[in-house]
Formats: C-alpha cells, sequence, structure tokens
C-alpha cells in the first residue's frame, strides 16, 4: 500500500532553523512533492512543491533526496506565526502531517 | 482573486439522511478536488473533478458522489450517511494542467471546508 510518513510532533525554538521529514514509499517517478501547512480551523495552505532538485520561495526549503523517497521541508528561522500541522503530499496521498510547536 | 469557497461552513444531519456540499474554485481553475478529514484517518483523497469529468477516484464507497458544472463550480453528495461520515470535508482548486501533461498533482488550494457533523 502506499505510504506518505511523517512524525507526529516537533519542536523548535524561535529564530531557530527547523527541518520536517516526509518519507514517500511508493512516489511514482513523474509526480512532485508538495508541502502544505493547516493552522486550526483553516483549509490547508500551500507552502512549497518539487520534483527532483532542490527547491527555494520565500516560505521555505525543500530538500529532495535522490531517489525520492524522502523529503526535508526546511523552515529557517521559525517565527511563533510558523506554528501549524505541516502535511506532505504525493499522488493525492497526504501524510498524517507533523504538528510544530515553536517556543518563544 | 478571491478564494475557493465553500458552503455551508456547517451542517448537522441524521444518520440515513443524505447531504450536498458546494464548492466554488478559483477563477480560471478547472479541477476541483475533494478531501475528507477526520482526527482518525487525516487527509483522505476523494475524488477530483477536470472539466465535469471525473479524472481520479480515492477508495470511498460509492454513497460518496460528486459532480462537476460548466462553470467548473462543483457538488458532493453523500448518500445515506453514517456516524463515521461525521468530518471537514475539504474542496481544493487548481488548473489541472499539471496532471493533464503527465507531470502529476497540481498545487492545490483549499477552501475552508464544511464541518459536517451526523447524529
Amino acid at each position: 500500500d502506499a505510504k506518505t510518513t511523517q512524525p507526529n510532533s516537533m519542536e523548535s525554538n524561535e529564530e531557530e532553523p527547523v527541518h520536517l521529514p516526509c518519507n514517500h514509499s511508493t512516489i511514482s517517478g513523474t509526480d512532485y512533492i508538495h508541502w502544505y501547512r493547516q493552522l486550526p480551523s483553516q483549509g490547508p495552505e500551500y507552502v512549497i512543491h518539487g520534483l527532483t532538485s532542490n527547491v527555494n520561495n520565500r516560505m521555505a526549503s525543500l530538500a529532495i533526496a535522490e531517489d525520492r523517497k524522502s523529503s526535508t521541508l526546511i523552515l529557517h528561522r521559525a517565527t511563533l506565526r510558523d506554528a501549524a500541522v505541516y502535511y506532505c503530499m504525493n499522488d493525492m496521498r497526504f501524510g498524517a502531517g507533523t504538528r510544530l510547536t515553536v517556543k518563544p | 482573486k478571491a478564494g475557493v469557497t465553500q458552503t455551508p461552513r456547517y451542517l448537522i444531519k441524521t444518520r440515513g439522511q443524505q447531504v450536498t456540499l458546494s464548492c466554488s474554485p478559483i477563477s480560471g481553475h478547472r479541477s476541483v478536488s475533494w478531501y475528507q478529514q477526520t482526527p482518525g484517518q487525516g487527509l483522505q483523497f476523494l475524488f477530483e473533478y477536470f472539466s465535469e469529468t471525473q479524472r481520479n477516484k480515492g477508495n470511498f464507497p460509492g454513497r460518496f458522489s460528486g459532480r462537476q458544472f460548466s462553470n467548473s463550480r462543483s457538488e458532493m453528495n453523500v448518500s445515506t450517511l453514517e456516524l463515521g461520515d461525521s468530518a471537514l470535508y475539504l474542496c481544493a482548486s487548481s488548473s489541472g494542467e499539471t496532471w493533464t501533461l503527465g507531470g502529476g498533482t497540481d498545487t492545490q488550494y483549499f477552501g475552508p471546508g464544511t464541518r459536517l457533523t451526523v447524529l
């Protein structure tokens, strides 16, 4: 069965970098890896996506393993507003989400 | 551009009833996907519509159905409601073009969801 797996929770201190991992055990060769985040009482919000190479945007960076079986979302300097549940997704399959807590 | 809108935002039904949820995508987007979100199962893909045709389907029973209109608006219907259908139902819109070109899942823009409670 296809699996997209993430740790349940992670903690970070404010202003420090955060690395959120995801395993994409059965990802197909052409499918993008997407990351979303969800705040309470809201729908998921797009963060970043990529196919094979590392990607950067104003919100985050995405590091993709050479075999594409894993990816890492990198928040370079966590802020209190980054506290949310982060989801990785491929082939329409979401991981269970990682709840990120940011401590001041 | 206006974002994805979903109506109603909250709904309470009883077992055995049916329900219809509505989604209006971002202007210009031709793809609408539906997801069910529960604390136990997380975000699960229901189906995707593109240009009025169901293009992808998740692993849900036939009680869950949908349709898309020529203006890309979409509706989702659940018949014979069960207690386990209580969930947040999320709609997401996208251009749909990446999938059409064989490039995989498009970036999706989610609405706020409809919270369905089945009593």
